[in-house]
């Protein structure tokens, strides 16, 4: 079984601050890490993925996120925030072995503060 | 053109009664699921379907049941609905496994 710790429900933050949201799973086999984004009222959108290789990967909107395997975290960064980026986050995880039966972390909610 | 549609957007209804949410995708994808997000936003898997191939969640009660006609198209049927039921269900497809999910906007129930 799988689970997804997301540490903070919300963060406030203000406009061209940085930001990390954190992101904690637990699994007994090799995972894919997701993060989603979901506005008001619409579904989610995929922001970032690891699937293999380089441990870092990054959104085209600044957004970056990190696997670490030995603390198995992948928090979210990004160096300045905007009005625009305040949405719920969602980090997720599915086992290798089985497909995109994703496991959702419980959301944190971004506020950016002008 | 919306890749993943919900109908409808929202369904208010009161207890005991069925009721369906249609899904459709025009991506081509070959795999398609429902996923419910409670009331503290909590997403959970309810079932996947690829292929003819359906794999449900166990936890998922049996009054809620798939039905796939096409792959284009995977509508959740839920049936003698309960006040617990009341939630947004989403749809969603991805085109094999391990690629990312295309979501709908989904739908929101609320049981009365």
């Amino acid at each position: 079984a799988q689970s997804v710790t997301q540490l903070d429900s919300q963060v406030p933050v203000f406009e061209e601050a940085p930001v990390e949201l954190r992101c904690n799973y637990s699994s007994s086999v090799s995972v894919y890490l997701f993060w989603y984004v979901q506005y008001p009222n619409q579904g989610l959108q995929l922001l970032l993925k690891y699937l293999s290789g380089s441990t870092l990967v990054k959104s085209i909107n600044g957004f970056e996120a990190e696997f670490n395997k030995s603390q198995t975290s992948f928090h979210l960064r990004k160096p300045s925030v905007h009005i625009s980026d305040t949405a719920e986050y969602f980090c997720a995880v599915s086992d290798k072995g089985a497909g995109n039966m994703l496991t959702f972390g419980g959301g944190t909610r971004l506020m950016v503060n002008p | 053109d919306t890749a993943v549609s919900q109908t409808p957007k929202y369904l208010v209804t009161q207890m005991g009664n069925d009721k369906s949410i249609k899904c459709e995708q025009n991506l081509g994808h070959d795999t398609m699921y429902w996923y419910k997000q409670d009331s503290k936003k909590f997403l959970k898997i309810m079932f996947s379907y690829n292929n003819k191939e359906l794999i449900i969640n166990e936890t998922v009660p049996n009054r809620f049941s798939p039905k796939s006609p096409d792959k284009a198209h995977l509508n959740l049927h839920i049936n003698s609905l309960e006040l617990g039921d009341s939630a947004v269900y989403f749809c969603a497809s991805s085109p094999s496994q391990n690629s990312p999910l295309h979501f709908g906007n989904g739908t929101r129930l609320t049981v009365t």
